[in-house]
């Protein structure tokens, strides 16, 4: 098993341009998220998945657009990059809150610089 | 204030040494707590949860929890170079989809 793959690693933006981080998992996870991570921020959650057909806004979802395609794929679309959007990206995923230990599993991350 | 809290470090422990690594957060509802490790350049990866307080032990891990206190923290025993790390606590509700982190605790193991 891959666990949850994103592509592509690197990605470097100019103001303005769009651009879509593309994100799996075969674990036949229910709910998946994107985060991003930024110096002293810690992850910061941009929008998450319960489950295929639902999306909902987490805590920075300014800039950024979200689809569950099925319920392995999540991908996260910028419409006008912004310098501000400088950062690490994760994809993650996890069973769901019916499972206590609700471990999240991440993805390698996308490191994206809008210049 | 933060919902979860951590001490950015640097913490510097010697090889051998105990390791320990505070968090608090300010959601009474909170119900599980996690600790994830992150190497600089990789993605995080969960070591520990808990829920009940008191200790839970993993191997050279040791999560503790107060909920009284709104505290949860990580001893790492017998710390090893391989230690050295960011750790993220982070934190549920009841019910709810998404995990809370805090900022990071940077430890460092110095041999």
């Amino acid at each position: 098993n891959a666990g949850v793959t994103q592509t592509p690693k690197f990605q470097v933006l100019k103001t303005g341009q769009s651009m879509t981080l593309q994100c799996a998992q075969d674990m036949n996870h229910n709910s998946m998220y994107w985060y991003r991570q930024d110096p002293g921020m810690g992850l910061r959650l941009i929008y998450y998945s319960a489950s295929e057909g639902t999306t909902d806004k987490g805590e920075v979802p300014n800039g950024y657009n979200v689809s569950r395609l099925n319920k392995r794929e999540f991908s996260l679309r910028l419409e006008s990059a912004a310098p501000s959007q400088t950062s690490v990206y994760f994809c993650a995923s996890s069973e769901g809150v019916k499972v206590r230990s609700y471990e999240q599993y991440f993805g390698p991350g996308t490191r994206l610089t809008v210049t | 204030q933060k919902e979860v809290e951590q001490n950015s470090g640097p913490l510097s422990v010697p090889e051998g040494a105990i390791a320990s690594l505070n968090c608090t957060y300010s959601d009474r509802g909170s119900q599980s707590f996690f600790w994830y490790r992150q190497y600089s350049g990789k993605s995080p990866e969960l070591i520990m949860f808990i829920y009940s307080n008191g200790d839970k032990e993993d191997g050279r891990f040791t999560a503790q929890l107060n909920k009284a206190s709104q505290y949860v923290s990580l001893l790492i025993r017998d710390s090893q170079p391989s230690d050295s790390a960011t750790y993220l606590c982070a934190v549920r509700s009841f019910g709810n989809e998404k995990l809370t982190f805090g900022t990071g605790t940077r430890l460092t193991i110095i041999p």
